[in-house]
């Protein structure tokens, strides 16, 4: 069955530093991989995705993230944090019939 | 587009009443899923259609959970008779999707807090 692991409930980052949210999945078949972010008392938004092709995914907000096979992950990274970023994050990942998400990390960006 | 409605945006009961949470998705997607969010289990998904026939509704927790899809632009999530445990955010998300499958992006709507008391 697929599972999806982020690392961390929590991130802190000052405004400017590197963003890095991690996930890790587990399947015997490739994987659809999502991130989503949760801003408050609103529903989830894509911010990218990987389904087949290129490994390294580019998404909105200067978001990316990187398909590791070897590694079984999908983390999350930009480069410069903003304070807007400040939100809940979800990775999803599943197959063709089943989609699991990760428990969430809520990004807080300090100034 | 207006994006997926779900409506109430909160609703707030006691323990042994009906509650009925509705949605419409976006104009054109033929597939529908209703999700639970609690700080304990995070979020769930309960019930998926495709092209308004339940697909899968393995994560519905009980009978006093139900999900109706009469039609491409409507969809209720009833729960009789509601419980404290059930207080959650609910959310609708729809997407245009191959077969039913999962891998397509899925756009929420901004849910429903339900609060029984």
């Amino acid at each position: 069955a697929q599972s999806v692991t982020q690392l961390g409930s929590h991130v802190s980052v000052s405004e400017g530093a590197l963003v890095l949210l991690r996930c890790n999945y587990s399947s015997s078949v490739p994987p659809y991989l999502f991130w989503y972010v949760q801003y408050p008392n609103q529903g989830l938004q894509l911010l990218l995705k990987y389904t087949t092709g290129a490994t390294l995914v580019k998404g909105i907000n200067g978001f990316e993230a990187e398909f590791k096979k070897s590694e079984t992950s999908f983390h999350l990274t930009k480069p410069s944090a903003h304070m807007s970023d400040a939100a809940e994050y979800f990775c999803a990942g599943g197959s063709a019939r089943q989609l699991t998400f990760g428990s969430g990390t809520q990004l807080t960006v300090l100034p | 587009d207006a994006g997926v409605i779900q409506s109430p945006r909160h609703e707030v009961t006691e323990m042994g009443q009906e509650v009925t949470l509705r949605c419409k998705p976006i104009s054109g997607h033929n597939s529908l899923f209703w999700y639970r969010q609690t700080m304990m289990r995070g979020l769930e998904l309960l019930i998926y259609f495709n092209n308004n026939v339940p697909i899968d509704d393995s994560g519905m927790p009980e009978d006093r959970f139900s999900a109706k899809m009469p039609n491409a632009s409507f969809s209720t999530l009833k729960i009789q008779p509601s419980e404290p445990r059930d207080s959650a955010v609910y959310f609708c998300a729809s997407s245009l999707a191959s077969g039913g499958r999962l891998s397509y992006e899925q756009y929420f709507g901004p849910g429903t807090r339900l609060t029984v008391t």
